[in-house]
């Protein structure tokens, strides 16, 4: 069964600051990758995607990620954060044949004005 | 376009009693998905359905949950008796034919405490 690490619990970043959340996957096959972004009160909602093709993959609002196979990590990037990206951040993983999504534990992002 | 509609949005139980929850998916999606989030942790999948039939159920612990989506459209999720462990978040999400180039959208939760 794959399985899916976010080693940051929790980042504190102050605006305009640059940002890289890490996630690291363990499973030998295919796979799809996503990160969810879950905003104060909100529902979880879809941030980026990748499937195949670019490795790096920009979502909504700035943010980007690149998929590295050989590192099977899949982090996300955004180079210049807001008060508003305040939220927690989930990366997670599905093998290409299934679908069958395994969440991280999440990222919580504090951006400070 | 309406988003995944859940309900209770709280419930507070003591152990041993039962409890249900009920979500409506988004119209016109064929595939619906329950989860579980604990504090702390990233949600788990319990249980995913195709319209009204079972494709993933692997990770639903059967002896006290039990779900259905009788007319593949809403469903329910039960717990019956809870445990303390049961205290969670429940989510539905629902996508529009279960593949994997789908967006999953979800709802906003049910939270449960088992006192």
């Amino acid at each position: 069964a794959q399985s899916v690490s976010q080693h940051n619990h929790h980042v504190i970043l102050s605006e305009a600051a640059s940002l890289e959340l890490g996630c690291n996957y363990s499973y030998g096959g295919t796979v799809n990758l996503f990160w969810y972004v879950q905003y104060p009160g909100q529902h979880l909602q879809l941030l980026l995607k990748y499937f195949s093709g670019d490795p790096l993959v920009k979502g909504i609002k700035g943010f980007e990620a690149e998929f590295i196979k050989s590192k099977f990590s899949f982090n996300l990037r955004k180079p210049s954060v807001q008060w508003s990206d305040t939220a927690e951040y989930f990366c997670a993983v599905e093998p290409g044949s299934a679908r069958q999504l395994t969440f991280g534990s999440g990222t919580q992002l504090t951006v400070l004005p | 376009e309406a988003g995944v509609a859940q309900s209770p949005r709280y419930k507070i139980i003591e152990k041993r009693q039962s409890v249900a929850f009920w979500c409506n998916p988004i119209s016109g999606h064929a595939t619906l998905y329950w989860y579980q989030q604990i504090l702390g942790q990233g949600p788990k999948l319990l249980i995913q359905f195709q319209n009204n039939g079972v494709v993933d159920d692997s990770q639903l612990p059967k002896d006290r949950f039990s779900a259905e989506r009788l007319k593949g459209v809403d469903s329910t999720l039960k717990i019956q008796p809870a445990k303390l462990e049961d205290s969670a978040v429940y989510l539905c999400a629902s996508s529009l034919a279960g593949a994997s180039t789908d967006t999953q959208y979800f709802g906003p939760g049910t939270r449960l405490t088992v006192l």
